[in-house]
């Protein structure tokens, strides 16, 4: 079946340091891939996605490319702040389905 | 445009006692989930409506987990009687559109805070 692995937590990082957090799927077929993130006393949020090979997916200075060859997801962004301090899910969909798969979450801890 | 909420935020419970989520979706999303996250585990779906039928109920633990979406509106979930390993968080989400829809696969779906229940 569908799975999801990223990596264990906790993170910790000082500000403006180099993040990758990463994410391998196993799936039949083409899904599409998510990070999802939950900051302290929030609910989950989609940061960002990627539908097909080779689309790479950015928002608030995060960057996933969806890596059909190694079958990852690497989150990564140049400069991590405090606020960026959270939960991070990778998370698929695959092809024909609704249900998402998720991984275990990876807590990211940025200290100034 | 309002989220989808989750109500309540935390629930702390005793083993045995009864205790019912709700979720409000996003208005005119056809689709609600629910899905949980047991102590730092994955998040794991749980069930799918589309309006207020159940699509999907495969993820549910067992028969004491109780969903319902009169009306395809909101949605409430009855745990009866709770059991210590049910504690955790719930998630609910939807998303627009159809069952069936071709491009269902690629939908985002939107999530809710959670409700957090302990059951001690």
């Amino acid at each position: 079946g569908n799975s999801v692995t990223q990596m264990e937590g906790p993170v910790t990082l000082s500000e403006e340091a180099f993040l990758t957090i990463n994410c391998t799927y196993t799936a039949t077929g083409y899904p599409s891939l998510f990070w999802y993130v939950q900051y302290p006393g929030e609910g989950l949020q989609l940061l960002l996605k990627a539908t097909k090979a080779d689309d790479k997916g950015s928002n608030k200075g995060f960057e996933a490319t969806y890596r059909k060859e190694t079958t990852s997801f690497h989150l990564e962004k140049g400069s991590v702040q405090v606020s960026d301090s959270a939960v991070y899910f990778c998370a698929l969909l695959g092809r024909g389905t609704y249900k998402y798969i998720f991984g275990t979450g990876t807590r990211l801890k940025v200290l100034a | 445009e309002a989220g989808v909420t989750q109500f309540p935020s935390h629930s702390v419970i005793e083993k045995g006692q009864t205790v019912t989520l709700r979720c409000d979706p996003i208005s005119g999303h056809d689709n609600l989930y629910w899905y949980r996250r047991v102590m730092g585990k994955e998040i794991k779906f749980l069930l799918h409506f589309v309006k207020e039928s159940k699509q999907d109920e495969s993820g549910m633990p067992n028969n004491r987990f109780l969903a319902e979406r009169t009306g395809g509106t909101y949605s409430t979930l009855k745990v009866q009687p709770a059991e210590l390993e049910d504690s955790g968080v719930y998630f609910c989400a939807s998303s627009q559109g159809l069952a069936g829809a071709l491009n269902l696969y690629q939908e985002t779906q939107y999530f809710g805070p959670g409700t957090r229940l302990l059951v001690l």
